[in-house]
């Protein structure tokens, strides 16, 4: 069965320094992966997916995702923070049936 | 192009009565799905509609939960009678399936409040 953990529930980072949200996935076959990001009263946005093409994967607002078979992860990184990217964030796998399971869910902060 | 709407946005109600909410996606979207996040823990499947027919319906907790998608455009989900446990955010999402694995895209949520 496949599953993903967010190895940090809360993660705090000043404007201007880099991103890192950690993320491990557990899947018995080659995975579809995804980064989704909630801000407040919105929906959940898709951020960037990984489909079995290249490893390194952009998305949206300067995100990136490195897909590492050998460690099962799949870290989502920004080289510089923005007031903006204050969210909650979800690492994603998808069954052969495109159902999605979530990990719990990182909650970022960004301060001034 | 609209995106995924849900109705209502809230809805307290107490234990033992009835709610509907209501999901209506992308125009054209064949897939529709439905997911739940219970507080403190993560969002969970439901179910799945390919047009009208229930494809998945694996996530569905019990039977005071049903789910609708008459014609295949929107669909709605009963809650019959409401629980305690039931309170959390019911997010709906759309898709056209085409290619496999394509974006699912989220509507805002119903946060769902059974007192």
């Amino acid at each position: 069965a496949q599953s993903v953990t967010q190895l940090d529930s809360h993660v705090s980072v000043s404007e201007g320094t880099p991103v890192l949200l950690r993320c491990n996935y557990s899947s018995s076959y080659s995975p579809s992966l995804f980064w989704y990001v909630q801000h407040p009263n919105k929906g959940l946005q898709l951020l960037l997916k990984y489909t079995s093409a290249a490893t390194l994967v952009k998305g949206i607002n300067g995100f990136e995702a490195e897909f590492k078979k050998s460690e099962t992860s799949f870290h989502l990184t920004k080289p510089s923070a923005h007031m903006s990217d204050a969210a909650e964030y979800f690492c994603v796998v998808s069954d052969f049936a495109d159902k999605l399971i979530f990990g719990t869910g990182t909650r970022l902060q960004v301060f001034p | 192009e609209a995106g995924v709407t849900q109705f209502p946005s809230h809805s307290v109600i107490e234990k033992g009565q009835t709610v509907t909410l209501r999901c209506d996606p992308i125009s054209g979207h064949d897939n529709l799905y439905w997911y739940r996040r219970v507080m403190g823990k993560e969002i969970k499947f439901l179910l799945h509609f390919v047009k009208e027919s229930k494809q998945d319906e694996s996530g569905m907790p019990n039977n005071r939960f049903l789910a609708e998608r008459t014609g295949g455009t929107y669909s709605t989900l009963k809650v019959q009678p409401a629980e305690l446990e039931d309170s959390g955010v019911y997010f709906c999402a759309s898709s056209s399936g085409l290619p496999a694995f394509s974006e699912q895209y989220f509507g805002p949520g119903t946060r769902l409040t059974v007192t």
